[in-house]
């Protein structure tokens, strides 16, 4: 398996509260990626780095900020959760932009 | 706006009963299509990447086949330790990003 971890694995909290999740690779790729995983929706992109204090959105940002500041660490911070944003959240890694190796997940729940 | 559907969404065989996984695509220019297997609670593991019509990938009892328009995943007489979640997702030129198919749902039974 690919370096990836991701902390905490499985978090509950409560509405309005900010919650960062944590990525860490030991592959020392440059891309890094966070997704959710919803029923009906599959995987879909939130934030990504192609570098260090490099970021861009994806398809579902709103509500979510990230920052990278080493390249082995890439953190997601929800600034107020809501249960809408009850998910399994993947940080994923690449090398080359090609194919992406998964993270073990992290199971968030917003009451 | 690139998008990907997998069909069927659940497939159910019996062991030994070969069949076949399909993604459909349009992209703006292909620069890859890859193949995930997810097993419950957790991350996609990678398979394959194809990057042109006509490639072939195999891997054990699963083959990866590319046209302009589809992949499919062919599996030959599947186990029960097949049984997973499928995704396909692809990548457009000039592109960092996938993006993902939904999955099919396999369920191998002895």
């Amino acid at each position: 398996d690919a370096g990836i971890t991701q902390s905490p694995r499985h978090k509950v909290t409560e509405t309005g509260t900010p919650v960062t999740l944590r990525c860490h690779q030991t592959e020392n790729h440059r891309y890094m990626y966070w997704y959710r995983q919803d029923p009906g929706h599959g995987l879909r992109l939130i934030h990504y780095s192609y570098g260090v204090k490099d970021t861009d959105k994806g398809e579902v940002s709103d509500g979510y900020s990230v920052s990278r500041s080493k390249t082995e660490d890439f953190l997601l911070t929800l600034e107020s959760a809501t249960s809408s944003q009850t998910s399994v959240y993947f940080c994923a890694i690449s090398q080359n932009y090609n194919e992406q190796f998964f993270g073990p997940g992290t199971r968030l729940t917003v009451l | 706006e690139d998008q990907v559907t997998q069909s069927p969404e659940a497939l159910r065989l019996q062991e030994g009963e070969s069949s076949s996984l399909n993604c459909s695509y349009t992209v703006s220019g292909l620069r890859g299509l890859f193949w995930y297997r997810q097993d419950p609670g957790k991350g996609p593991e990678f398979l394959f990447t194809l990057y042109s019509a006509g490639e072939e990938k195999e891997k054990e009892r699963l083959k990866a086949t590319l046209t302009k328009k589809e992949s499919f995943l062919h599996i030959t007489a599947p186990k029960p330790e097949d049984s997973a979640t499928y995704l396909c997702a692809v990548q457009a030129a000039e592109d960092s990003t996938l993006t993902f198919g939904k999955g099919t749902m396999l369920l191998v039974s002895p």
